[in-house]
This record gives structure tokens, sequence and C-alpha cells, in this order.
């Protein structure tokens, strides 16, 4: 079936350290995949995506790995600060234009 | 521009009344999405809509109907509220391509109690 989990449900982390959040999937037919940042109160923020065609796409300070064989996604923050805290959440598309959400990663920030 | 908007920002209702969501997005996007977030939980989507004209239902459709009123607005309706319908809302919206890719965007949420 289609669903999307999480391997950590809290990550804690010091300031200025990298941070490293983690995602299974099970369906190996999707082919497009979305790391979203959300802050307390908000709405869910897009950070950055990745087609099944590809290993690695880095961002700004963040860089998002997919590894196809095992099924997982992991997202990499570097030099973690203190507006990073917030829970992440990966989603999978599925069918047609359904995305499928997993259950979220609450990283806080140590000073 | 305003991205994507919801009203109301919060809402208490009691058991058996109805009430509209509205949502409306100023991105020129064809698709539409409303998803609901209960605690501890990532999101899960409750009906979409592709383009203007069409509906369909996602993963928790039952309890709820929507209208897409034209390619702006995305409403959600409850008709008979529920306590387990107590939840955050959240309308996205997104621009589908040819190639099936479209990053969704996010309004701020409804908070919705249903005593």
């Amino acid at each position: 079936g289609e669903s999307v989990g999480l391997h950590l449900p809290t990550l804690s982390v010091q300031e200025g350290d990298n941070s490293i959040i983690n995602c299974a999937y099970s369906n190996s037919a999707s082919d497009y995949f979305i790391w979203y940042k959300q802050e307390s109160g908000k709405g869910p923020q897009f950070i950055i995506d990745i087609r099944s065609n590809m290993d690695k796409r880095q961002g700004q300070r963040v860089t998002v790995l997919l590894n196809k064989t095992v099924k997982h996604l992991s997202l990499q923050i570097a030099a973690t600060q203190p507006g990073d805290s917030a829970v992440y959440f990966c989603a999978e598309k599925a069918r047609a234009q359904k995305l499928v959400f997993g259950q979220g990663t609450r990283l806080t920030i140590n000073p | 521009n305003a991205g994507v908007t919801q009203t109301p920002k919060f809402q208490v209702l009691k058991t058996g009344q109805s009430m509209t969501l509205q949502c409306a997005q100023d991105m020129n996007h064809n698709s539409m999405y409303w998803y609901r977030q209960d605690p501890g939980m990532g999101l899960r989507l409750i009906y979409y809509s592709a383009s203007e004209g069409t509906t369909d239902k996602g993963e928790v459709p039952n309890g709820y109907n929507v209208s897409r009123l034209n390619k702006r607005e995305f409403s959600l309706r409850l008709e008979s509220a529920a306590p387990s319908q107590t939840s955050v809302y959240f309308c996205a919206s997104s621009f589908i391509t040819g190639q099936g890719l479209g990053e969704q965007y996010f309004g701020p949420g409804t908070r919705l109690t249903v005593t």
C-alpha cells in the first residue's frame, strides 16, 4: 500500500550541527517526493523536492537524498539554526496528483 | 500575492451543525486540495480538484463535500459536524504541468472544534 513513515518522531540537535531527518516509503512506484517544514500554528512550507530519477538534490543549506533500493528518503540541514525548529514532513506522490504525508519529525535546536 | 487564504481561522461548532470552510488562491493554480491534520499526525487528503469543474475523493472524504466554485476558490462543507471532525484543516493549491508534478502551496489553516 501507499504509506510514508518516519524513523524518529523527535530529533534534538545542537545549534550549528548538521541535522538528518529520515523517511521511509512503501510504494516503489512513487516518482516524486517533497519535504515540507511546518512551524507552530502555520501551514506546511515547501523545502525541497526530488524526482525518482535522481539520487540527490541540493538547495540552500538543505540536501535531499533518495535511495530507491531501500525506499528511503532523507533531509540533511547544514549548520542548523534556531529558525530551523519545526516539524518536518516527507510526502510521496502516489496516484494522480495525490500526496501521501508521513507522520512528521519534530526538530528542536539546543543552544 | 496573498497566496492561499482560508476563512475562518478558528471555529467552534456543536454536533450536528453545518459550516463551510472557504479557500482562495491568487496564483492561477489549476489544482486545489483540502487536508485535515490531527495532533501528532501528518496531513490526510480529504478531497481535491485537479482542475476547475472536477473534484475527487481523497483518503478521508466521509462527512465532507466540496465545491470548486471557480479557478480561484475551493470550499469544504461539513453538513452535520461530528466530534471526530475536530481538526486543523488546510487548503493547498498547485500548478500541475504535463509532467504531473507540482509543488503544493498551503494556506494558514482553519482550527475547528466540534463539541
